[in-house]
């Protein structure tokens, strides 16, 4: 079974501070990462996706990976409270869907 | 910008009753799937599609099946709902093993069976 975990939080930021979401995975042969912001009662929304070991910035947000230790992490820059969501890390292996884990609560407070 | 349709946002239905759930993508994605999404179990994939009629089966496709008929179309199918058939259900699409392979989700229904 393929695992992707995350803390379940909440993850409580005050406004304006880096928000640090983090996620491991077990299947070393994974090859696309991605995160996804979810509000309540929609759907998951993609922000970003990552493929190489490194960072990748767009705007506020940065995605960090790291093969070797089977890390991905999402940075959130000067959060804001409508930054408040559940952010899903997901996973994708060749030949394989693409595997979730069960979303990170982040809480920006004013 | 791609889009992913969903039949309905809300849905009531009565246990027992079939039910269709429809799912359309507008940019010529090959790959299809089928999401339920409850409270402290995260998204469980149901089944999805690398092709025109063919399918797989995903972690919990007990209950369900599904029909893709055509490439933009991919229908999920109650047989005979139940009570804990009650759930978010997400359609999503995307094309893998191209340079970029982001999977984009429909808005969701809300299914309730009573």
């Amino acid at each position: 079974q393929k695992e992707v975990e995350q803390n379940s939080g909440p993850l409580s930021v005050p406004e304006g501070a880096i928000a640090s979401l983090n996620c491991t995975y077990s299947d070393r042969g994974s090859q696309s990462f991605f995160w996804y912001r979810q509000y309540s009662g929609k759907s998951p929304e993609l922000i970003m996706f990552i493929y190489s070991n490194g960072d990748k910035e767009d705007g506020r947000f940065t995605a960090q990976l790291n093969k070797a230790s089977q890390y991905v992490s999402l940075l959130i820059r000067d959060s804001q409270p409508s930054d408040s969501a559940t952010y899903l890390c997901a996973v994708h292996s060749p030949g394989y869907a693409l595997n979730f884990g069960k979303g990170t609560s982040l809480l920006v407070t004013p | 910008d791609v889009k992913v349709t969903q039949s309905s946002r809300y849905l009531v239905k009565r246990t027992g009753e079939k039910v269709f759930l429809e799912c359309v993508q507008d940019m010529d994605h090959e790959n299809m799937f089928w999401y339920r999404q409850d409270p402290g179990l995260g998204l469980r994939l149901i089944y999805f599609s690398y092709d025109v009629k063919m399918k797989e089966k995903g972690d919990i496709p007990e209950g369900y099946s599904v029909s893709r008929e055509k490439k933009e179309r991919f229908s999920l199918i109650l047989e005979s709902a139940s009570t804990n058939q009650t759930s978010m259900y997400l359609c999503a699409s995307t094309n893998f093993g191209t340079t970029t392979n982001e999977q984009y989700f429909g808005p969701g229904t809300r299914l309730t069976v009573t």
